[in-house]
């Protein structure tokens, strides 16, 4: 068992940029959480998927933001034309058994815009 | 809106100590109640989780959980300076899957 895994650790980007970071969840977990924390603050929902379909988009996200996990193994989000205030660390978690599980989070990938 | 409520601390405890951490919530019909251990920089690490009224120890922690009065804590005995982090109280809702998360308390733990 390696853990969640995501990748790349850091990314600096300039302001209006394209990023994508990537998610390979615990093999034999079907659901799948990315989330964004600020200093300070817990973990924000983005998205959420079971197996390939997305369930749930944070009604807070932008459409700048979007996830996929097309074969119910590893997902990426992008993040589109990118601004100052997208910088956070961009968590990953997954989750199996029964929904009210506990998620493991993976290393996180923090973003920084300028 | 559904919440979760923590004391952002700084909580000061002398190594050795009992370290005791609070949270808050406020929908009734929450199910579920997790810890995390947060290093600054890192992610959040699960350090326990707690269904059902009552004590659950693992080690030198303790949750406890009151549903009638909402409340579940989390207690560090033999506090070691290893200990010092943020800890997140998250709580999910029987209804659904997500997961409301308190802001954290940061814990220091002094030799």
């Amino acid at each position: 068992d390696t853990g969640v895994s995501q990748n790349p650790r850091h990314k600096i980007t300039k302001r209006g940029q394209n990023v994508t970071f990537r998610c390979d969840p615990i093999s034999e977990h079907n659901r799948l959480y990315w989330y964004r924390q600020t200093l300070g603050q817990g973990p924000e929902f983005l998205t959420y998927f079971q197996n390939e379909a997305q369930l749930e988009k944070s009604r807070l996200l932008s459409d700048r933001f979007s996830a996929e996990r097309p074969k119910g193994s590893f997902s990426t989000l992008e993040i589109q034309r990118t601004e100052q205030g997208d910088s956070a660390m961009y968590l990953c978690a997954s989750q199996g058994g029964q929904t009210n599980s506990p998620l493991h989070f993976g290393n996180g990938t923090r973003l920084t815009v300028t | 809106q559904k919440e979760v409520e923590q004391n952002s601390g700084p909580l000061s405890v002398p190594e050795g100590a009992i370290a005791s951490l609070n949270c808050t919530y406020s929908d009734r019909g929450s199910q579920s109640f997790f810890w995390y251990r947060q290093y600054s920089g890192k992610s959040p690490e699960l350090i326990m989780f707690i269904y059902s009224n009552g004590d659950k120890e693992d080690g030198r922690f303790t949750a406890q959980l009151n549903k009638a009065s909402q409340y579940v804590s989390l207690l560090i005995r033999d506090s070691q300076p290893s200990d010092s982090a943020t800890y997140l109280c998250a709580v999910k809702a029987y209804s659904n899957y997500q997961l409301i998360w308190g802001a954290g308390t940061k814990l220091i733990i002094k030799p």
